[in-house]
């Protein structure tokens, strides 16, 4: 059974850092691309960046570009997001998916970042 | 950046009745869209990929149709568990990625 537990999250102050980590099972970790989405409280879904299968090719949206890194350990099953520069508008709870083909088949049960002083 | 616009926002439906809601993207995005469900405190789930494909283990009452710029998400014979939030979804790797979404609820 595929399964991914993200941890990571709490209450952060404006400007601080951050970084989630995010640990699969149930599945070869090393072929699948990796993804990470957010939820901003009652609102919409927004991708927030992607990783190959050897963490050689990242992707992010404008939103979150050169403060957001992510990173992937394929002994260790786990990928992460660290989170500089953190603004109040990062406030959500973040999602680690997993993708069949390419569409985000498996979603972890999130993990809530609060940004505020 | 292609703008994904769902309608309606919301809509109240008894259980039994036929649903439909859109998804209009703002260019042909062809069939590479997808729907999920997110029921409140959960974790969205996949629905629908490819515009109509059914993904595994989804009730054969939720159809997927539409190519190019419009899309639509039938439910037929709402259940109760079927309120929820329905997310449209264009490829990914790319900002607004996701509509906004519409919630359904029951009466």
């Amino acid at each position: 059974e595929v399964q991914l537990v993200e941890t990571g999250g709490g209450l952060v102050q404006p400007g601080r850092s951050l970084k989630l980590s995010c640990v699969a099972s149930g599945f070869t970790f090393s072929s699948y691309w990796m993804y990470w989405i957010r939820q901003a409280p009652g609102k919409g879904l927004e991708w927030v960046s992607s990783i190959n299968t050897d963490g050689g090719s990242t992707y992010y949206p404008d939103s979150v570009k050169g403060r957001f890194t992510i990173s992937r350990d394929n002994a260790e099953n786990t990928v992460y997001l660290q989170m500089n520069s953190l603004r109040s508008e990062d406030t959500a709870t973040y999602y680690c998916a997993r993708s069949v083909g390419v569409w985000f088949a498996y979603w972890g049960q999130g993990t809530l970042v609060t940004v505020s002083s | 950046n292609i703008v994904m616009t769902q309608s309606p926002k919301s809509m109240s439906i008894s259980v039994g009745d036929r649903v439909t809601m859109n998804c209009k993207a703002s260019q042909n995005v062809y069939n590479n869209i997808a729907w999920y469900q997110q029921k409140p405190g959960q974790s969205p789930k996949l629905l629908i990929y490819y515009a109509s494909n059914r993904y595994n283990g989804v009730p054969d009452r939720f159809t997927g149709s539409g190519y190019g710029t419009d899309f639509t998400l039938t439910i037929n014979s709402v259940q109760a568990e079927d309120a929820a939030f329905y997310y449209c979804q264009r490829i990914y790797n790319s900002p607004d990625t996701f509509g906004a979404g519409t919630k359904l609820e029951l009466k």
